[in-house]
């Protein structure tokens, strides 16, 4: 295990519907970051949060809201997404963000919009 | 743009032989590589970083390889197992990148028995 947690993992939601991922860090670690897997492309950042203030945000659709209560908690709130937003939803953490610094996944979320 | 790509999108090898997995880069200010492994239904895990002013770093059973010339990476897995069976990425960074990674599409690795 990595020391990063994600729950759900396994989520399945209407285009309506709200729902939260959750990632926990249990590695001390200050930076965290959101990013998505789809089938045969490159993981791409969402969204990374230093020290509990977010500090990229690769243009990510409104409908995609994070949260970093904390440094060792990170959420993704999500609502009325589109069947396009189906994807593995994969949380990472590393001590900073000053370069070099390696980043720990953890499982991911498997997320199917229907 | 910037991007990270990888030569063969699928590499199968026989059970002992010695894999090698390629990775291209286009950004010349990169001084940072990663290579991670994925295997199905986890995240992926780190194997083996390099810096740009190192051409060659070994770990346990894995080697990396970086030639700045012609923006060339590549891992090195020797005795290849079953195990071993998963996507590997390469990832890479630019200073004052605020340690953001930019990631290739993935090769499949394949172990044969």
């Amino acid at each position: 295990e990595t020391g990063v947690t994600q729950t759900p993992r396994h989520l399945v939601m209407g285009m309506t519907n709200k729902k939260s991922l959750k990632c926990e860090q249990h590695l001390g670690h200050n930076a965290m970051y959101w990013y998505k897997q789809s089938a045969k492309k490159p993981l791409e950042l969402m969204f990374v949060y230093n020290f509990k203030e977010q500090t990229e945000n690769n243009s990510v659709p409104s409908r995609f809201s994070p949260e970093c209560p904390n440094s060792s908690h990170l959420f993704l709130h999500l609502h009325t997404l589109q069947p396009e937003d189906s994807a593995l939803y994969l949380c990472a953490s590393s001590l900073g963000t000053s370069g070099e610094e390696t980043q720990y996944f953890g499982p991911g979320t498997r997320l199917l919009v229907l | 743009g910037e991007s990270v790509g990888l030569h063969l999108p699928t590499l199968s090898v026989q059970e002992g032989d010695n894999s090698i997995i390629n990775c291209a880069y286009s950004n010349s200010a990169s001084d940072y590589f990663i290579w991670y492994k994925q295997e199905s239904g986890k995240g992926p895990q780190f194997i083996i970083d390099i810096r740009s002013n190192m051409d060659k770093r070994q770990g346990q059973r894995v080697t990396v390889l970086l030639n700045k010339t012609v923006k060339h990476l590549s891992l090195q897995i020797a005795a290849t197992q079953p195990g071993d069976s998963a996507v590997y990425f390469c990832a890479e960074s630019q200073p004052g990148g605020g340690n953001k990674l930019t990631f290739g599409t993935g090769t499949q690795l394949k172990v044969e028995l």
